[in-house]
């Protein structure tokens, strides 16, 4: 079972920050956290992981709480390209994934 | 670089029949997993390759098997059929094995092979 719990949709207004929570109070001191989206009729992407710092790449930030009992996915500038579901996931041996957020961008 | 590749795109087989998917990965990627997605069930881990060894697999059934060649292509075979098999099958590669420990989670994925059972 995955081992996150997260909102099952989101709204975001075009422009905006887009902030996608994850909970996952049961992780393990060395296990990461790992984003992909997945864009309707496509395969899922890569978005970004980290351990306990945050982490910044093109695509978004990503936040994770000093407990490392949840995170934040920021997409800082959503559009309408960014809609799709979003998985958090906690890798331990392999990867799991939830049923995701979905978020809508709004125009 | 070109991306990972997966054949056929859409594939109709009838129940009892068995169907081959074909998984190329990007280049320099030695490890292949396969995922199902259903909409009841969401995305679930098949199994993962690595260097033409499974080095792990999901719950399925024996009816979904795979294998990997020496240039790291994959294939996934599901033999017959069911109705329940209807389902978008993804292929991911990545450079080690994401079940070789931490973090080695970075996977790149296919469009997928859509899959019907009538």
């Amino acid at each position: 079972d995955a081992k996150t719990t997260q909102p099952p949709s989101m709204d975001c207004a075009e422009g905006r920050a887009a902030n996608l929570p994850c909970n996952h109070s049961t992780i393990s001191g060395n296990e990461y956290v790992y984003w992909y989206r997945q864009i309707h009729s496509q395969g899922p992407q890569y978005i970004i992981h980290g351990l306990k710092n945050n982490e910044t790449n093109e695509m978004a930030s990503l936040i994770i709480t000093e407990d490392r009992k949840s995170s934040t996915l920021i997409l800082p500038h959503a559009t309408l390209r960014d809609t799709a579901v979003y998985y958090c996931i906690v890798k331990d041996d392999k990867i799991i994934f939830g049923k995701g957020t979905r978020l809508h961008i709004l125009p | 670089k070109a991306g990972v590749t997966q054949t056929p795109r859409y594939l109709i087989k009838t129940r009892g029949q068995q169907v081959t998917l074909s998984c190329s990965p990007i280049s320099g990627h030695r490890s292949v997993s396969w995922y199902q997605q259903t909409p009841g069930q969401g995305l679930q881990f098949l199994f993962e390759y690595f260097s033409e060894t499974q080095r792990n697999k999901g719950n399925f059934p024996g009816r979904f098997s795979g294998r990997q060649f020496s240039n790291s292509r994959s294939e996934m075979n599901v033999s017959t059929l069911e109705l329940g098999d209807s389902a978008l099958y993804l292929c991911a590669s990545s450079l080690a094995p994401t079940t070789s420990g931490q973090p080695q989670g970075e996977q790149y994925f296919g469009p997928g092979t859509r899959l019907t059972v009538t």
